[in-house]
């Protein structure tokens, strides 16, 4: 597509239900990041892909998330028995760089999480 | 000590006037180094990358690189009130796949 497309938008969740936040990149980009922003701060990186390959999960916060681009295209951000801090809008980039050049990402609008 | 530090703001400015929004970054090899600007609820967009010691300039924006005192600047000439925004420092990681690290960023109002 001519975008990063995220989906959905806006998300309100119940405390302890899990949600799913999905990404499809720029097509032909191969690597995927996904960024957790909180009111006020800037992004802060949760997780890269390259193509299928998840080759940096270190900045997810907790073993209650999780993501996935089986196919090295669309990406989904999965979260278990949300919690009220993990309201925050996810944010979602790709770039075509891989390991040389410089790494400019174009970004999705983002999903807003809100847990109750 | 953050790897990537910003005065978070807000910034106000009048316009016309100059803006000056300022990073630090703890990585001293890192080679490339970038702004984004972030409009209130919307994602970040590129706005300027540098790569060299200098300035490098584009339109009314100026960056400005030091890598011996691990600094780099964004100069906003003739500001608008339409460069009213959040600016983001981001700084991709030496080496690997570059995993990109972003400031807090910097809140500019720019006054009417």
């Amino acid at each position: 597509g001519a975008g990063v497309s995220q989906s959905p938008r806006y998300k309100v969740a119940k405390r302890g239900q899990d949600v799913a936040l999905r990404c499809d990149p720029i097509s032909g980009h191969v690597s995927l990041f996904w960024y957790q922003q909180a009111l006020g701060q800037g992004p802060e990186f949760l997780t890269y892909f390259q193509n299928e390959a998840q080759l940096d999960k270190s900045g997810l916060p907790s073993d209650r998330f999780f993501a996935e681009r089986p196919e090295g295209s669309v990406s989904t951000l999965k979260i278990q028995r949300t919690q009220q801090e993990d309201s925050a809008v996810y944010l979602c980039a790709s770039s075509r760089q891989l390991f040389s050049g410089a790494n400019v990402l174009t970004f999705g609008a983002g999903s807003r999480l809100t847990v109750l | 000590q953050k790897e990537v530090e910003q005065n978070s703001g807000p910034l106000s400015v009048p316009e016309g006037a100059i803006a000056s929004l300022n990073c630090t970054y703890s990585d001293r090899v890192s080679q490339s180094f970038f702004w984004y600007r972030q409009y209130s609820g919307k994602s970040p967009e590129l706005i300027m990358s540098i790569y060299s010691n200098g300035d490098k300039e584009d339109g009314r924006f100026t960056a400005q690189l030091n890598k011996a005192s691990q600094y780099v600047s964004l100069l906003i000439r003739d500001s608008q009130p339409s460069d009213s925004a959040t600016y983001l420092c981001a700084v991709p990681n030496s080496g690997g796949y570059q995993k990109v690290t972003f400031g807090t960023g910097t809140k500019l109002q720019v006054i009417p």
